[in-house]
């Protein structure tokens, strides 16, 4: 049974300051890690996805990946009132058919004023 | 391109009642799929199709059938509706899973919502 771990919040952080997520996975096997963001009531959006070891950067999200300790995180600088959202970590892996993603249960993020 | 389209909105449903999911992407892209989200749960995957006349099981298949005749559409049917089938119903598709690649993204539906009483 894969499994993905989040911690699910709620992340409370103050406007401007750096947002921490975090996912663990069980699956040695897995390729691909992704990083969706979702509003209240809206369908999951993809922020960024990573498939090697070390850091990804993009805009103000940075992904860091670590397949030895089995570990993905997301790095929000800057956050903003508008980043306030569910995050949800997904893993691939390899699949005889189909991209099967296997989803965190997701981190609520609060970014206050 | 719209995207991922889904039909209805929402829908209310009496226990024992069938209904049909439709979800219509415009994008060619090979595989689809239907994942259900439960209050404060991630992503479970119910169906998936790595293209037309091709449809396999994920996690949580029981209660529900898909079919995927052509590559825009792939509805999912609901047959005999249960209370534990209310959840929110998101469809989802990709170009194709070559590893490491961007096309690997899926990109999701507005969603269904459906309340089974």
């Amino acid at each position: 049974q894969k499994e993905v771990e989040q911690n699910s919040g709620p992340l409370s952080v103050p406007e401007g300051a750096i947002a921490s997520l975090n996912c663990t996975y069980s699956d040695r096997g897995s390729q691909s890690f992704f990083w969706y963001r979702q509003y209240s009531g809206k369908s999951p959006e993809l922020i960024m996805f990573i498939y090697s070891n070390g850091d990804k950067e993009d805009g103000r999200f940075t992904a860091q990946l670590n397949k030895a300790s089995q570990y993905v995180s997301l790095l929000i600088r800057d956050s903003q009132p508008s980043d306030s959202a569910t995050y949800l970590c997904a893993v691939a892996g390899v699949t005889g058919g189909g991209n099967k993603l296997t989803f965190g249960t997701g981190t609520q993020l609060k970014v206050e004023l | 391109n719209a995207g991922v389209t889904q039909t209805p909105k929402f829908r209310i449903l009496k226990i024992g009642q069938s209904m049909t999911l439709q979800c219509t992407q415009d994008m060619n892209h090979n595989y689809m799929y239907w994942y259900r989200q439960d209050p404060g749960m991630g992503l479970k995957l119910i169906y998936y199709s790595v293209g037309a006349g091709i449809t396999d099981k994920g996690e949580v298949p029981n209660g529900y059938n898909v079919s995927r005749s052509t590559t825009e559409d792939f509805p999912l049917r609901l047959e005999l509706a249960a209370p534990s089938q209310t959840s929110v119903y998101f469809c989802a598709s990709s170009s194709h899973m070559r590893q490491g690649a961007a096309q690997e993204t899926q990109y999701f539906g507005p969603g269904t919502r459906l309340l089974v009483l």
